[in-house]
């Protein structure tokens, strides 16, 4: 079965804090993706890498950066936390890139 | 820019009913349309992908269609039950150059009753 592992379900952070969110995939998937879902706002792309190494600005990169060192593993990091952070973030996975997208759990991320 | 819309946003019906969830988009130059579902507070779990060149795909109870030069898509869902409740999201694939992008609708969140 397909399986995007995403490590923190809920998080508390402080503003000014540094951030890291991981996400593992074990299809080795060359795609993989950082969303964040808001209400009313729906599901926006910070970042996307299509190869180890390689790592392209989605719609909304301000704020956030990504490290993608091995295949299986994308991470999200948010420099300094601020509370317009506070959100659900989403990491995904595909072999190419207009094939099916799979999603992992979620992390909730609060910013105090 | 491709802009991506869900109508109604929130759709309550009885169990044991067929129902129509609508997607509509304005740039036909997709190169496919996917459907999932969210359960509360969970992440998306993909449904149906369409290519563009395909004018439905099936599983199960449900049922997706997919017509470019109307710019709309409809999941079908069959014989509804509880077990379905769930927000619904469409997402088109469009061309971009060196790297395909995914557009997502806001959704539609399905009630069925018992």
């Amino acid at each position: 079965d397909v399986k995007v592992t995403q490590s923190s379900r809920y998080l508390v952070k402080r503003t000014g804090e540094k951030v890291f969110l991981e996400c593992v995939q074990d299809m080795d998937h060359e795609n993989m993706f950082w969303y964040r879902q808001d209400p009313g706002l729906g599901l926006r792309l910070i970042y996307f890498s299509y190869d180890v190494k390689m790592k392209e600005k989605g719609d909304i990169p301000e704020g956030y950066s990504v490290s993608r060192e091995k295949k299986e593993r994308f991470s999200l990091i948010l420099e300094s936390a601020s509370t317009n952070q506070t959100s659900m973030y989403l990491c995904a996975s595909s072999f190419g890139q207009a094939d099916t997208i799979y999603f992992g759990e979620g992390s909730w991320l609060t910013v105090v | 820019k491709q802009e991506v819309t869900q109508i109604p946003a929130a759709l309550s019906v009885p169990e044991g009913e067929n129902l129509v969830l609508n997607c509509s988009f304005t740039d036909s130059a997709i190169y496919n349309l996917q459907w999932f579902r969210q359960d509360p507070g969970k992440g998306l779990t993909s449904l149906l992908l369409i290519q563009s060149s395909q004018r439905e795909q099936t599983s199960g109870r449900l049922n997706a269609s997919l017509d470019k030069s109307s710019g709309r898509s409809t999941l079908y869902i069959a014989a509804s039950q509880p077990g379905d409740s769930a927000t619904y999201l469409c997402a088109a694939t469009n061309y971009g150059g060196a790297t395909n992008k995914l557009i997502f609708g806001t959704g539609t969140l399905l009630a069925v009753q018992p």
